[in-house]
């Protein structure tokens, strides 16, 4: 079975350029998760999406970070203007949803490094 | 004070050795409990859920003390391939989402 598919696996850009993130989550699983990874803060959640409709977005950084998720198979994580301090590893997510006990199931990531 | 706290090591241990590690939480209403591990450059993958009353699975053991808010991860018989980083997680008020703490790295040398 197809896990969490990310694209693109490494992105370098140069600051002030859009940068967008893709994700499409295992099949069946209602629940999607974008996170970030660094050294310092270690892995940080951004925003959850249940059913497409997104629940948490607490820790989305600022107005530079938006998500959305048109549809149960699709997710985007967009950033503009990127800034080198954006620069991270950025991971997607999914669980069947329906229960707190059940794992979430991670993409390969995408490795953001701006300039 | 952040909600999962662990030791971020590094552990350096020896083949064959056992390993703890451990883990406390802050939010006492949190449910499920489970520990991931993460190899260099690579994404995090489940190892275990962890259960109220502890569990095993062949090598590895996880315990739970809700009073304390403590988790714990053992590691017997090392071998290099438990080489990584693990992470405790812990969920959240917020529907299903989870608490990473920032991981415990592991290095087991030959």
């Amino acid at each position: 079975d197809a896990g969490v598919i990310q694209s693109p696996r490494h992105e370098v850009t140069e600051m002030g350029q859009e940068v967008t993130l893709r994700c499409k989550p295992i099949s069946g699983h209602n629940s999607l998760f974008w996170y970030r990874q660094t050294m310092m803060r270690g892995l940080e959640l951004l925003i959850y999406f249940n059913n497409n409709v997104p629940i948490d977005d607490s820790g989305m950084p600022e107005d530079r970070f938006s998500a959305k998720m048109p549809n149960a198979s699709f997710s985007t994580l967009k950033i503009q203007p990127s800034e080198p301090r954006d620069s991270a590893v950025y991971f997607c997510a999914s669980t069947p949803g329906g229960s707190i006990y059940q794992p979430q199931h991670f993409g390969d990531g995408t490795r953001l490094s701006i300039l | 004070r952040k909600e999962v706290e662990q030791d971020p090591g590094p552990f350096n241990v020896p083949e064959g050795a056992t390993v703890a590690f451990n883990c406390t939480y802050s939010n006492s209403a949190s449910q499920s409990f489970f520990w991931y591990r993460q190899d260099c450059r690579k994404e995090p993958k489940l190892l275990m859920s962890v259960y109220s009353s502890g569990n095993e699975d062949g090598r590895f053991t996880a315990q739970l003390n809700r009073a304390s808010q403590y988790i714990s991860l053992l590691i017997r018989d090392s071998k290099l391939s438990d080489s990584a980083t693990y992470l405790c997680v812990v969920n959240t008020n917020s529907g299903y989402a989870l608490n990473f703490g920032k991981g415990t790295s592991l290095l087991v040398t030959p």
